[in-house]
């Protein structure tokens, strides 16, 4: 199947720094890539949507100065926590789509811990 | 709107007992179906999806799931447990072919030797 990696697996920052979670498809074009966030023991709860080339589509209640996405080609998508505190702790996985059936394929995730 | 229900946050089987994960849907249209699993501290894989063809729909790991119209279900089942099966089991929704994935809350699914 289709591999989509996230980079870094994990990351520690301090309050009030920004960070930057790479979403890339290995080996397909991505027409659509899609970030959640998921709390310990939770399910995953849709971010935002974005198209190559085009700003993202955000779902309600979520902050859309704090968590910029840019989905700049067809194989990355970039989602950056701005002012990072500690209530932004959290699992995020981004998705991919290439087009045609409305198959996802999912990164392994990423840990942010924002101390 | 679209959502799906998942009966039970944790079912604990014997190794070798059969694999039942329940999962309601609320849609007004016919729905795309997914089970995703998903390890510790990994991301999700998808175990089988459900597009209107077949309603009985054979994934991985030796895993089905039936989709029945007249009962709104999708539930999961697995003839035979393995230790290897212990995760947590997400059912998703989809109104077509482009649109977002919907989760359930998952369920934990843990096995006894």
């Amino acid at each position: 199947g289709a591999v989509v990696s996230q980079h870094p697996s994990w990351v520690i920052c301090k309050s009030g720094t920004s960070v930057k979670i790479e979403c890339r498809s290995l080996d397909f074009q991505a027409t659509t890539m899609f970030w959640y966030r998921q709390f310990p023991k939770q399910s995953l709860m849709l971010m935002a949507t974005s198209n190559e080339g085009s700003k993202a589509t955000y779902e309600q209640g979520v902050e859309k100065d704090k968590f910029l996405i840019n989905h700049a080609s067809l194989t990355l998508s970039t989602l950056t926590v701005t002012s990072a505190h500690p209530e932004d702790s959290s699992f995020y996985i981004c998705s991919a789509r290439g087009g045609g059936d409305n198959e996802q394929f999912f990164g392994p995730g990423t840990r942010l811990t924002v101390l | 709107a679209q959502s799906v229900t998942q009966l039970g946050s944790h079912v604990s089987v014997s190794e070798g007992a059969l694999v039942l994960l329940r999962c309601n849907y609320s849609s007004s249209v016919p729905p795309y179906l997914f089970w995703y699993v998903q390890y510790p501290n990994q991301g999700l894989q998808l175990l089988l999806k459900y597009t209107s063809a077949a309603t009985l729909v054979k994934g991985i790991n030796g895993f089905e799931a039936e989709f029945k119209k007249s009962e709104t279900s999708f539930h999961l089942t697995k003839p035979s447990a393995h230790m290897s099966d212990a995760a947590e089991y997400f059912c998703a929704v989809a109104y077509s072919s482009a649109s977002k994935i919907i989760f359930g809350s998952g369920t934990r699914l843990s096995i006894r030797p």
